[in-house]
């Protein structure tokens, strides 16, 4: 069982669409995040999440909405999508968000395309 | 200034050789600093920490220069295999919280 899991893998939505990714971590991390990678791109930091209280939110448009019920869960919430957001969208976590918090831990990612 | 900076190659190079690859970061107070390995279309994986003291694992070894802001990654004996993406990574201070910033990363391409 990999320690951090992501689902759909794959999503293909309407810009009108509302749909959510989720993220879950058996590692007993206490901050998770969410990374967007477009193609040719470098990792976009979205949002750290540190023990369920949002602690970055990196200028994210609103149509990008996050949820964190508790520490292991992490969502997305989309809607109103643009074809630009079309991207791998990965979530990380990590034991702390200290500079001192070892290494990130990705999922395998959602690739989302929006249409 | 970027604040974590690689050389986006792409490297293509024979079985067998030796390949470096450096980053620069930007800020002094960083804390942690690693090097991931990504290949097409997966998320990356950690390939290793690096340390002050340096350190090596197998064919790989990463040096870390904190006077000069850099850190290295040096590939002995490259194998197919070792075709990707490498990105480095740094836990870096930014705005009083610490945060991992990526690089654009180095593409590897090892030939036959």
């Amino acid at each position: 069982e990999t320690g951090v899991t992501q689902t759909p893998r794959h999503l293909v939505m309407g810009m009108t669409n509302k749909k959510s990714l989720k993220c879950e971590q058996h590692l007993g991390h206490n901050a998770m995040y969410w990374y967007k990678q477009s193609a040719k791109k470098p990792l976009e930091l979205m949002f750290v999440y540190s023990l369920e209280e949002r602690v970055e939110n990196n200028s994210v448009p609103s149509r990008f909405s996050p949820e964190c019920p508790n520490s292991s869960h992490l969502f997305l919430h989309l809607h109103t999508l643009q074809p630009e957001d079309s991207a791998l969208y990965l979530c990380a976590s990590s034991l702390g968000t200290s500079g001192r918090s070892g290494e990130l831990f990705f999922g395998e990612g959602s690739r989302l395309t929006v249409l | 200034r970027k604040e974590v900076e690689q050389d986006p190659g792409p490297f293509n190079v024979p079985e067998g050789a030796t390949v470096a690859f450096n980053c620069t970061y930007s800020n002094s107070a960083s804390q942690s600093f690693f090097w991931y390995r990504q290949d097409c279309r997966k998320e990356p994986k950690l390939l290793m920490s690096v340390y002050s003291s340096g350190n090596e694992d197998g064919r790989f070894t990463a040096q870390l220069n904190r006077a000069s802001q850099y850190i290295s990654l040096l590939i002995r004996d490259s194998k197919l295999s070792d075709s990707a993406t490498y990105l480095c990574v740094v836990n870096m201070a930014t705005s009083g919280t610490y945060k991992y910033i990526f690089g654009t990363g180095t593409r590897l391409k090892v030939l036959a």
